[in-house]
């Protein structure tokens, strides 16, 4: 059981470039979240999904999309990199009244 | 507007002694509270949550206090051991509204000295 992996675990990206962080678990969660933590700060939400075929905004979505085609899957892309988009991004998932499972995080940078 | 607040950033005890972090919250909607540990170039995982219907809940060393009417709750830790040295996050929700959305505090860092 390998809970909720993330890949890459780094990247860095040049400004305008674009690029896919992947999330996938398999405890057949179907609430999906993906978060950014910037240095000394909390966990922000950028999306999230409560099934497949579902996503909504969160309170950072601006310069990210996300797509939920399986209940497995949540990826979230980035277009057009700017560096305020800087930080570690971490996936979770849970079912509808459990505590949340995460990922152990992609680090990214934008020059 | 910030609607979970850890107000302090850092905390040094010995080993042995009690860790008490603190959490206040301003949504009267919230009614289930999660603390999650983090170690450097981990995710956070799950250490110990409370229903807002409770006013305590206790594992092992680990307990969290609510209080409702002052929107604040703890997370005691007994005895604090140099393995609990990490970041910890306190984050309030809704489970059957709001698709179960978290919100986090900014954590504080807690050191546990030998």
């Amino acid at each position: 059981n390998a809970g909720v992996t993330q890949t890459p675990k780094f990247r860095i990206l040049k400004i305008g470039q674009s690029m896919t962080l992947q999330c996938t678990q398999d405890m057949n969660h179907n609430y999906m979240y993906w978060y950014r933590q910037d240095p000394g700060m909390g966990l922000k939400l950028i999306y999230y999904s409560v099934g497949a075929g579902i996503t909504d905004k969160g309170e950072v979505p601006n310069g990210y999309n996300v797509s939920r085609s399986t209940t497995e899957d949540f990826p979230l892309r980035l277009e057009l990199a700017a560096p305020s988009q800087t930080s570690v991004y971490f996936c979770a998932s849970r079912t509808a009244n459990t505590e949340a499972f995460f990922g152990q995080g992609t680090r990214l940078t934008v020059v | 507007d910030q609607q979970v607040k850890q107000n302090s950033p850092s905390l040094s005890v010995q080993e042995g002694r009690i860790s008490i972090l603190n959490c206040d919250y301003t949504n009267s909607m919230f009614d289930y509270f999660l603390w999650y540990k983090k170690y450097p170039a981990e995710g956070p995982t799950f250490l110990i949550s409370i229903s807002s219907i409770k006013d305590k809940n206790e594992d092992g060393r680990f307990t969290v206090f609510l209080n409702k009417s002052a929107k604040h709750l703890s997370l005691h830790i007994v005895p604090s051991q140099p393995g609990d040295s990490a970041v910890y996050f306190c984050a309030a929700s809704s489970p059957y509204t709001n698709a179960g959305k978290s919100t986090f505090g900014d954590g504080t860092t807690l050191t546990v000295k030998p």
